[in-house]
């Protein structure tokens, strides 16, 4: 399983918020920012949010992201169907030597 | 505007090394400051970080695969290759390549390149 921990899946209806959370620990999380990204189907994942809640340009001001301990969370507000992708949480890891970990993903279905 | 591009055999024999290339275009690798990495996604899975280099050569490995993975960068053809060792069935993936960032604990991965799906079987 994955080191960062995510919901399997997340839904909402067009304009709604919804949020996706990610639980990690001291060691990455806990110390280390947050990315978060966005794979629609098909496709390459693309950065969503990075040091914890900074929209890279180009980002709609829908996106926002959230770190508090060792715990992130993505929130997204006026749901729209284009939205309906798949969601992954990245952060470093001091452990081992360090490395990049991931969250396991959460799909995210706009009902 | 910054690509990537991977390239490589699609389909790799059972303990047999997998070779992927990564081209960069519209920037230079050892022009900037960056770090260059690889990920990859089994089918129908979440993501895994295999590793990266700075463009002066140093690496950082996934601690998990770290025994059968060497990056390496050549900045006269603005490339950077992964090698992976041994490789089973469990290494099928599409394997992306990325910029990483300016520092190896801030992984700000952007952009990614398309990504190929590499199959592992006989």
């Amino acid at each position: 399983q994955s080191v960062l921990t995510q919901p399997p899946s997340a839904s909402g209806t067009p304009g709604q918020r919804v949020t996706i959370s990610c639980s990690g620990s001291s060691s990455n999380i806990g110390s280390n920012t947050v990315n978060w990204y966005q794979q629609l189907p098909g496709t390459a994942p693309k950065l969503l949010i990075y040091s914890n809640n900074q929209r890279p340009s180009g980002v709609p001001d829908r996106f926002s992201g959230s770190k508090s301990g060792t715990s992130a969370s993505l929130a997204i507000s006026g749901l729209q169907s284009e939205d309906e992708a798949d969601y992954y949480c990245a952060a470093w890891d001091d452990s081992l030597n360090g490395s990049v970990v991931f969250g396991g993903g959460t799909k995210l279905t706009v009902l | 505007q910054l690509q990537l591009q991977e390239s490589g055999p699609g389909l790799v024999k059972p303990s047999e090394t997998l070779s992927l290339t990564c081209t960069v275009s519209g920037g230079s690798i050892s022009s900037s400051s960056y770090y260059w990495g690889w990920i990859r996604q089994p089918p129908g899975k979440g993501l895994e970080w295999i590793g990266s280099i700075y463009y002066s050569g140093s690496t950082y490995y996934n601690p998990s695969l770290k025994s059968r993975v060497t990056i390496s960068v050549d900045t006269s053809k603005n490339q950077f290759s992964l090698k992976l060792s041994s490789v089973t069935a469990a290494d099928t993936a599409v394997y992306y390549c990325a910029r990483q960032g300016t520092t190896v604990t801030t992984p700000l991965i952007d952009p990614w390149g398309q990504g190929t799906l590499v199959t592992v079987s006989s």
